[in-house]
């Protein structure tokens, strides 16, 4: 199976940041990489498909990069309502494997 | 609106069965995989299950935790898919979500709230 290495687990940051989350493949997954936000209480919501592709609906302050086995989110300018985990799923091979998430909150 | 809607959860004994539902509306479902995906308490996500399309054949594909004892079906009249899971195990509390995948994109964009089984005695 691949692993998902996602980093860090935790973090803190202040309105207007720029925020970074990694995922690290195993072994090489093209760009068959998805990231998720989910907000407490909520069901997950796909903000990136395929590396790089904004889901429809999703602000343009999201997004992704990253081929191979690298893969980075970025929040370009980090607002209030960003607070949530965000977590990665590969979708290259089955059993379909997903990053053990990020807890994004307001420092 | 898309909708994914899980049921039939709920505390069951180790050993016993229990059956979720995913009732869904606002897209074609017939165009759709659609998958299961749980999460253990303070555990990360564990993909637990597909059921393809009648044009894949409804091929099923299962996790190796679950494989055997889990079956995957859909009703694509009501557009429902379902998790028959049995011999449960106290390995397999926690949420399970309902996702669908569109068959030509292979992207997982559209999660249930998630349904909530707790296995004890």
């Amino acid at each position: 199976d691949i692993q998902m290495t996602q980093s860090p687990s935790f973090l803190s940051a202040s309105v207007g940041d720029r925020v970074t989350i990694n995922c690290k493949a195993s072994q090489n997954i093209n760009r068959y990489l998805n990231w998720y936000q989910q907000k407490l209480g909520e069901a997950p919501k796909l903000l990136i498909y395929n590396a790089n592709s904004l889901q429809t609906g999703i602000p343009s302050r999201f997004s992704g990069s990253g081929s191979g086995t690298d893969f980075t989110l970025t929040i370009s300018s980090l607002q209030p309502e960003d607070v949530a985990t965000y977590f990665c799923l590969q979708h290259n091979s089955w059993p379909r494997t997903f990053g053990a998430g990020t807890k994004l909150e307001l420092k | 609106e898309v909708k994914l809607e899980e049921s039939g959860g709920g505390l069951v004994q180790p050993g016993m069965s229990v059956k979720l539902s995913c009732t869904t509306s606002g897209f074609t479902f017939s165009d759709y995989w659609m998958e299961w995906v749980r999460q253990a308490p303070g555990k990360g996500l564990e993909w637990v299950a597909e059921i393809r399309n009648k044009a894949n054949n409804y091929a099923t594909y299962y996790g190796k935790s679950v494989k055997g004892r889990f079956t995957i079906s859909r009703d694509d009249s009501k557009s429902i898919v379902y998790l028959q899971m049995n011999s449960i195990r106290s390995e397999d509390t926690g949420i399970y979500y309902c996702t669908r995948t569109h068959s030509s994109y292979n992207v997982m964009d559209a999660w249930g709230q998630g349904a909530s089984v707790t296995v004890s005695s």
